[in-house]
């Protein structure tokens, strides 16, 4: 079990330009979820997948923020023509099924900078 | 989403007991009990969970309250790299877990 992983770690971006991070759950996770953290803050949910469906999206995933998980294994969360405000640690999280009591597993985190 | 109320900050020495306190005032009955971790430049990490009773585990214990209104993560020997922010979160079947601000533990040497 090599716990979830998160690529890359530190990106720096343009204003304006796109990027793309990635998260690898751990293997037999069905769940995978995407939050974001600002500084002094805790996790802000994004998005959660079941396996490859997209189940729920909050609020704050607004239209320049698109997230996939094509074959139920790896995600990939992109943001279009980033934005200051959009600076902030990326976590990804998975778990088994989503009934309770479970646990999530956090990976490292993905942390933006756009300048 | 039912809420919680953490101190923002609280100290402790290393090698003495911590007592981390949660309130949630207005807990369902079926809301459990979650305690989160996050060490500086990491991902949270799962502590412990409970629902009515006290739970032990390896890595700290959970005492709650009977009235279920409140409940306290106890560090039984208090380490530098316990040196963290603990998330208390409350969560129901269906919910997303709903992150607050936390309590910053530094512990002293």
């Amino acid at each position: 079990d090599t716990g979830v992983s998160q690529d890359p770690r530190h990106k720096i971006t343009k204003r304006g330009q796109n990027v793309t991070f990635r998260c690898d759950p751990i293997s037999e996770h069905n769940r995978l979820y995407w939050y974001r953290q600002t500084l002094g803050q805790g996790p802000e949910f994004l998005t959660y997948f079941q396996n490859e469906a997209q189940l729920e999206k909050s609020r704050l995933l607004s239209d320049r923020f698109s997230a996939e998980r094509p074959k139920g294994s790896f995600s990939t969360l992109e943001i279009q023509r980033t934005e200051q405000g959009d600076s902030a640690m990326y976590l990804c999280a998975s778990s088994l099924q989503g009934g309770l009591p479970y646990e999530q597993y956090f990976g490292p985190g993905t942390r933006l900078t756009v300048t | 989403d039912a809420k919680t109320t953490q101190p923002n900050s609280m100290e402790s020495n290393e090698e003495e007991p911590v007592h981390l306190p949660c309130n949630h005032s207005t807990i369902s009955g079926t809301d459990y009990i979650h305690w989160y971790r996050q060490l500086p430049s990491q991902g949270p990490e799962y502590v412990i969970h409970g629902l009515t009773s006290n739970v032990n585990n390896r890595m700290a214990s959970l005492a709650i309250a009977e009235d279920r209104k409140s409940s306290t993560l106890i560090l039984h020997r208090a380490t530098l790299r316990d040196a963290a922010v603990y998330y208390c979160i409350l969560r129901n079947y269906g919910q997303n877990f709903v992150f607050g601000p936390g309590t910053r533990l530094s512990v002293l040497p």
